[in-house]
């Protein structure tokens, strides 16, 4: 099975809209680690954001949040009031255990911000 | 801030060519991992290193590829000898070891192989 699944391999969405993106994961480590990475056009990987299997609360970080269900196992991203800036692929990664030495990428989706 | 450091940014070579990829983890980062990059198989895990001892290079290409952390400062990525399905963008990329940090990636090396 696939550790880390993101079904929508493109999304629009218009400028100052908002954007879900997602992601769903696959581990029976009750304790792992979920990010998000983006990759703008030219090639560099950002991390954006994390969350960790013990949080209580959903993850927060500027206009970015992940919108956390353990029971579902999804952890989908949420962009706010998009921008052209935004316009990249977005890959959903997951960190299984307390040394969490693998590291496993979903297949990311490419967002178009529509001005 | 603290980055990644990989070199070099772009290498074209012919196919039978060696090639050396460079990477310099971040400073007290004691997890190193080597993925490729392609439009066909996204992002695939080469090797990756903790404490500089190798722990997982089953996603390599063994006969021809191979993967080392001379020192702590220092891992690289050898192709011998590059084929032309090499080509790819190779990320090198850092972290603490524990569950909750992040990877940090460099900016990747893109490699043609002609």
């Amino acid at each position: 099975a696939q550790k880390i699944t993101q079904t929508q391999p493109g999304m629009f969405v218009q400028e100052k809209e908002a954007v879900t993106l997602d992601c769903t994961y696959d581990t029976s480590d009750p304790s792992y680690g979920l990010f998000w990475y983006k990759q703008p056009s030219s090639g560099e990987m950002i991390f954006l954001i994390y969350q960790g299997s013990y949080d209580q609360q959903n993850a927060t970080e500027g206009r970015y949040s992940l919108n956390f269900q353990k029971a579902r196992k999804s952890a989908n991203l949420v962009i706010s009031a998009s921008q052209l800036g935004d316009s990249a692929m977005y890959f959903c990664a997951m960190r299984e255990g307390l040394t969490g030495n693998q590291f496993y990428f979903g297949t990311g989706t490419s967002l178009t911000v529509i001005p | 801030d603290a980055r990644v450091t990989q070199t070099p940014r772009h290498k074209v070579t012919e196919m039978g060519q060696e090639v050396t990829m460079r990477c310099q983890p971040i400073l007290g980062h004691n997890t190193v991992f080597w993925y490729r990059q392609t439009m066909m198989q996204g992002l695939e895990l080469l090797a990756y290193f903790r404490n500089r001892a190798p722990l997982d290079d089953s996603g390599m290409p063994k006969d021809r590829f191979s993967a080392e952390m001379p020192d702590a400062t220092l891992a690289t990525l050898k192709i011998q000898p590059s084929e032309p399905r090499d080509s790819a963008v190779y990320f090198c990329a850092s972290g603490t070891g524990t569950g909750v940090s992040p990877l940090h990636f460099g900016n990747g090396t893109r490699l043609t192989v002609t």
